[in-house]
């Protein structure tokens, strides 16, 4: 299948900083790009959906202004948790989708600790 | 809504083991079922899918039948090995081919050898 990379795979950062978490299509072109998190013992949970070159439709409950979002080329969409919490702490996962194609392929996760 | 239950792990079985990993779904309409897995340090993998009721998926050794009257897409492996080591994910899809992913909570597999 086709490979989604994520970059860092973990990072941890004081509250009160922005981290920044990237997720690249390598070998297809994601038109859908999907951003999960991922609790201990939880499944996983879509937060927003982005097209290229489009805003990034957020699920209810997600706020659009802590977890921005671009999706500025068709391999790479960034993920941007702004002044981090405790809280915010998570495994974030995103995933690709080829356009036309009906099978998502999933990037191996960036895991975020928040001091 | 639509929801997916799965059965909470860590499930450990020794080589050549029959597995079973039940997934039960909530859903309006037809949803499409998909079974996902996880290696370790790895993206989630598409492992099969069925999109109707009454349809088999298979791969790797892995069935599941898409079962509309219990709500059921239960995960079978006759015989596991080492490496079929991983989390499974349960997932439904609803609203047509592009619809969101639900996903059940994982089921940690372990086999010894």
């Amino acid at each position: 299948g086709a490979v989604v990379s994520q970059h860092p795979s973990w990072v941890i950062c004081k509250s009160g900083t922005s981290v920044k978490i990237e997720c690249r299509s390598l070998d297809f072109q994601a038109t859908t790009m999907f951003w999960y998190r991922q609790f201990p013992k939880q499944s996983l949970m879509l937060m927003a959906t982005s097209n290229e070159g489009s805003k990034a439709t957020y699920e209810q409950g997600v706020e659009k202004d802590k977890f921005l979002i671009n999706h500025a080329s068709l391999t790479l969409s960034t993920l941007t948790v702004t002044s981090a919490h405790p809280e915010d702490s998570s495994f974030y996962i995103c995933s690709g989708l080829a356009g036309g194609a009906n099978e998502q392929f999933f990037g191996p996760g960036t895991r975020l600790t928040v001091l | 809504g639509n929801s997916v239950t799965q059965m909470e792990g860590p499930v450990t079985l020794s080589e050549e083991a029959f597995l079973t990993i039940n997934c039960t779904y909530t859903a309006t309409g037809y949803p499409s079922l998909f079974w996902y897995v996880q290696y370790p340090g790895e993206g989630l993998q598409l492992l099969l899918k069925a999109t109707k009721a009454d349809d088999k998926g298979s791969n790797k050794g892995f069935e599941a039948t898409y079962r509309k009257e219990t709500t059921s897409f239960h995960l079978e492996k006759g015989s596991v090995q080492v490496s079929d080591s991983a989390v499974y994910f349960c997932a439904l899809r609803g609203g047509g081919s592009q619809g969101n992913l639900i996903f059940g909570k994982g089921t940690k597999l372990s086999v010894k050898p």
